[in-house]
């Protein structure tokens, strides 16, 4: 079974600090993915990336960074935490198959992160 | 228009009956069809997965894409208070991003 492993399940962090948000997957996935969900508003695309150091900008990416060093892992950065990113924050990866197709994603257990 | 349009519900029916849910879309170019469950306080987990038009079984489970009218559906069978959850419909072009629906929430009454 694949699994996606999110380092934390509840962080609570005061506003202005940097805050890191790792994600692990063990099936050697091309993609993965950090998305935030909120209610009312569904899950939202903060960045993705297709391979080792590379990254895209997903729909939300402001006050967000993201790294990957190593295929495995993709960490979601929080240069300075404002109370409007409290939310639940998901990490998801998924295989690459042929020409750059995405298949099925698959998701951490999240984060649920508040920001006071 | 959204990409995607989901009902966000919240939808409650008696055990034992059969849920129907339905995501619509706009972008014509989508080929590959996911529907997630997610419990509350957790992640999404993949339910079904189907790439372009028609029908597609699992157990109790039933997904369905119409693709000339933009239109998804899962169908519950002999539903369940275990099945109580929030359904998210997912959707991908090749090479690009997956672009999900907002989720319904679903409520089975024993």
């Amino acid at each position: 079974d694949v699994k996606v492993t999110q380092s934390s399940r509840y962080l609570v962090k005061r506003t202005g600090e940097k805050v890191f948000l790792e994600c692990v997957q063990d099936m050697d996935h091309e993609n993965m993915f950090w998305y935030r969900q909120d209610p009312g508003l569904g899950l939202r695309l903060i960045y993705f990336s297709y391979d080792v150091k590379m990254k895209e900008k997903g729909d939300i990416p402001e006050g967000y960074s993201v790294s990957r060093e190593k295929k495995e892992r993709f960490s979601l950065i929080l240069e300075s935490a404002s109370t409007n990113q409290t939310s639940m924050y998901l990490c998801a990866s998924s295989p690459l198959q042929g020409q750059g197709l995405h298949t099925e994603a698959f998701f951490g257990q999240g984060t649920r992160l508040t920001v006071v | 228009q959204k990409e995607v349009e989901q009902d966000p519900g919240p939808l409650s029916v008696p055990e034992g009956a059969i849920v129907s849910l339905n995501c619509t879309y706009s972008n014509s170019a989508f080929q590959y069809f996911m529907w997630y469950r997610q419990y509350s306080r957790k992640g999404p987990e993949l339910l079904m997965y189907t790439y372009s038009s028609g029908n597609k079984e699992d157990g109790r489970f039933t997904a369905q894409v119409d693709k000339s009218s933009k239109y998804i559906s899962l169908f519950i069978r002999d539903s369940q208070p275990s099945d109580s959850a929030t359904y998210l419909c997912a959707m991908t072009v090749s090479g690009d991003k997956i672009i999900f629906g907002k989720g319904t929430r679903l409520h089975i009454l024993p």
